[in-house]
């Protein structure tokens, strides 16, 4: 069965950091590129951050950029994402999501979805 | 940025049409992509590069993509489709992946 689990989501006051992770199976990793999608409470889907399958091309939006770093480790089956300098608006929903192809640049959709992890960011 | 514009909601009766279109600059030259979030649930792809449909999606569901308009069509509208929608593309000048607002469509 295709899988993700995301998981290392929590409590964290504002200015700190937080490492998200989310373990693939089901499918061979390093065949794909990786992404991460957030959602705000009641709010839309906002891509965060892809990787590719390689580590060699990767991107981020630009309300994180500088902040969060995203990486894989394709012995592990996992993808990762380092949250630092984190402010009350990255409260969400974060998603590891599974590219069509292996770039994150490119008109590739993302076809398999894990159930999330949320970070809450409050003092 | 690259803007994806959607209706925040879509009502039809059980066993209509359900359209929900998704508007950008041009986007009949992108491939969009579609996604259903059901509450509590994560996204699940239903339509991709426009028009086409994952293994496991019924037939009602199809895609088209002109202009500056790309539109999700899902016929005979069940109770189970009742969800949030969401277009997507690749926009090449930030090179980032651009979501719509999403469109809540109620089965009346």
């Amino acid at each position: 069965e295709v899988q993700l689990v995301e998981s290392g989501g929590g409590l964290v006051q504002p200015g700190r950091s937080l490492r998200l992770s989310c373990a693939a199976s089901g499918f061979t990793f390093d065949d794909y590129a990786m992404h991460w999608v957030r959602q705000a409470p009641g709010k839309g889907l906002e891509w965060v951050s892809g990787i590719s399958w390689n580590s060699g091309s990767i991107g981020y939006a630009d309300s994180v950029k500088g902040r969060f770093t995203i990486s894989r480790d394709n012995a592990k089956n996992s993808l990762y994402l380092q949250m630092n300098s984190l402010r009350a608006e990255d409260t969400a929903l974060y998603y590891c999501a599974k590219d069509i192809g292996g770039d994150p640049t490119g008109s590739d959709a993302f076809d398999i979805w894990g159930q999330g992890t949320m970070v809450t960011v409050s003092s | 940025s690259y803007v994806l514009t959607q209706p925040p909601s879509v009502s039809v009766a059980p066993g209509k049409t359900a359209r929900i279109t998704c508007g950008g600059n041009n986007i009949g030259s992108k491939s969009v992509h579609w996604y259903q979030q059901k509450p509590g649930q994560a996204p699940v792809l239903v339509i991709y590069y426009d028009s086409d449909r994952p293994s496991g999606i019924p037939e009602r569901f199809s895609g088209s993509n002109s202009g500056n308009t790309a539109t999700l069509t899902i016929s005979r509208v069940e109770a189970g489709d009742e969800a949030d929608y969401y277009c997507q593309v690749w926009d090449s000048s930030s090179d980032h992946k651009v979501f719509g607002g999403g469109t809540k469509l109620t089965v009346l």
